[in-house]
């Protein structure tokens, strides 16, 4: 099925260090998500976006949905342990509002 | 709790036999959806139902796949014949009307199929 360029694949950093990862898609979306999903547990939403160029915090997140309505991205800032998981773009497709479409995840590791 | 629940957790099927996912949404969300997540992977979207009306079944990979939400609540995904390919993590998620961007997971099944 249809899923999202999300980069990087992976990142390794050290505690307290910044972290920058982002999506692209060949298609419109009218919404952008951020998801952070741990080991045996389900999607979690962090951020969701709903105009373009909006750019919306959540504590040491921040996410913006691209001017094109075509990429976002996701910052994390002063990284904690705590982070560790992997994150996940969706986007719902502006031609069916209800089903997102995915990226293949960004699993991130975070050394104390 | 206030969260959306699966059951079971795990499930381990022998190739050919019928299984049965039940979804728990949260109270009041209209929307429900069920994924698919293939190790490695994002979810896949399967299906969505609006109360009890399912409105979008385009994912559902085959015709063993059939899901259900017959009052409006819970909702049951049924694989029939189950083949070693359906083996992943089935996610159900809800939201509130308007919102369906905003979903709400489940922690999932996994299914293993022998």
């Amino acid at each position: 099925g249809q899923q999202l360029n999300q980069s990087p694949q992976s990142m390794f950093i050290q505690e307290g260090e910044d972290v920058s990862m982002n999506c692209t898609s060949s298609s419109i979306f009218n919404t952008w998500l951020w998801y952070k999903q741990d080991p045996g547990e389900g999607p979690v939403l962090l951020i969701a976006l709903y105009k373009a160029g909006e750019l919306t915090s959540n504590g040491r997140l921040t996410a913006q949905f691209g001017i094109t309505r075509k990429d976002s991205f996701l910052n994390i800032s002063a990284s904690i342990p705590s982070d560790v998981g992997i994150y996940f773009c969706a986007g719902q497709d502006a031609g069916n509002n209800r089903k997102l479409i995915w990226g293949l995840g960004t699993s991130l590791a975070v050394n104390p | 709790g206030a969260g959306v629940s699966q059951s079971p957790r795990y499930k381990v099927a022998k190739r050919g036999q019928d299984v049965a996912l039940r979804c728990d949404p949260i109270s009041g969300h209209v929307s429900l959806f069920w994924y698919q997540q293939a190790l490695g992977q994002g979810p896949e979207f399967l299906t969505y139902f609006q109360n009890e009306a399912q409105l979008d079944k385009s994912g559902l990979p085959s015709d063993r796949f059939f899901a259900e939400r017959p009052e409006g609540s819970v909702s049951t995904l049924k694989i029939q014949r189950t083949q070693q390919e359906d083996s992943a993590v089935y996610l159900c998620a809800s939201s509130l009307e308007g919102r369906h961007g905003e979903q709400y997971f489940g922690p999932g099944t996994r299914l293993t199929v022998t």
